[in-house]
């Protein structure tokens, strides 16, 4: 079956643009992650929705991210005012439940100069 | 916090050459461990895991157990191939509410034939 999506694959924007990032998880999967990975800082995670409960928001770097998940599949990370520190590949995973293995997307890289 | 540290690379190897790729871990509870691969221009993929104390995870030939006692998830492959080259993260996740992985900084493994 398919995995999991993420669009676009490529982004570049100038710094203080907002720019929305999209993750679509395996069909099923109720929980769903977003991480960034940067050469500074490595794979860290950002937020984490399982069903309907209210996400983890607790990874995020700013109040300049948010992200929001609708009818519990498609999920949007949004960062407005985009600084050049902003600049990662922004991986989404999705998995069956909480404990289950997390599969991968191949990530949006995201340019901001 | 917990975190996770991993030997830096890049790690440059023979073909058929011992593979080891050192992991230790700080947690304040019992997390579960995971090695992750990521291959040239491909997402990122579970390779093994382990759940609990003294429990040995293992695929595609490499193995690595999980050691309470040293905090340690070290991975290791006994003869690795050209097709192994790819970089490798040690993650962990609590095992109680928080699922998010807590990534190291990854190991760039390079193997030439």
């Amino acid at each position: 079956g398919a995995g999991v999506s993420q669009s676009p694959s490529n982004k570049v924007t100038e710094k203080g643009k907002d720019v929305e990032l999209r993750c679509d998880p395996i069909s099923g999967h109720t929980a769903l992650y977003w991480y960034r990975q940067s050469l500074g800082q490595g794979l860290e995670f950002l937020i984490y929705f399982q069903g309907n409960s209210a996400p983890d928001k607790s990874g995020l770097p700013s109040d300049r991210f948010s992200a929001e998940r609708t009818g519990g599949s498609v999920s949007t990370l949004t960062i407005q005012r985009t600084q050049q520190e902003d600049s990662a590949v922004y991986l989404c995973a999705s998995s069956l439940g909480p404990r289950n293995e997390q599969f991968f997307g191949p990530g949006t890289r995201l340019t901001v100069l | 916090g917990d975190s996770v540290t991993q030997m830096e690379g890049p790690v440059t190897l023979s073909e058929e050459a011992f593979l080891t790729i050192n992991c230790t871990y700080t947690a304040t509870g019992y997390p579960s461990l995971f090695w992750y691969v990521q291959y040239p221009g491909e997402g990122l993929q579970l390779l093994l895991k382990a759940t609990k104390a003294d429990d040995k995870g293992s695929n595609k030939g490499f193995e690595a157990t999980y050691r309470k006692e040293t905090t340690s998830f070290h991975l290791e492959k006994g003869s690795v191939q050209v097709s192994d080259s790819a970089v490798y993260f040690c993650a962990l996740s609590e095992d109680q509410a928080g699922t998010a992985l807590i990534f190291g900084k990854g190991t760039t493994l390079s193997v030439s034939s």
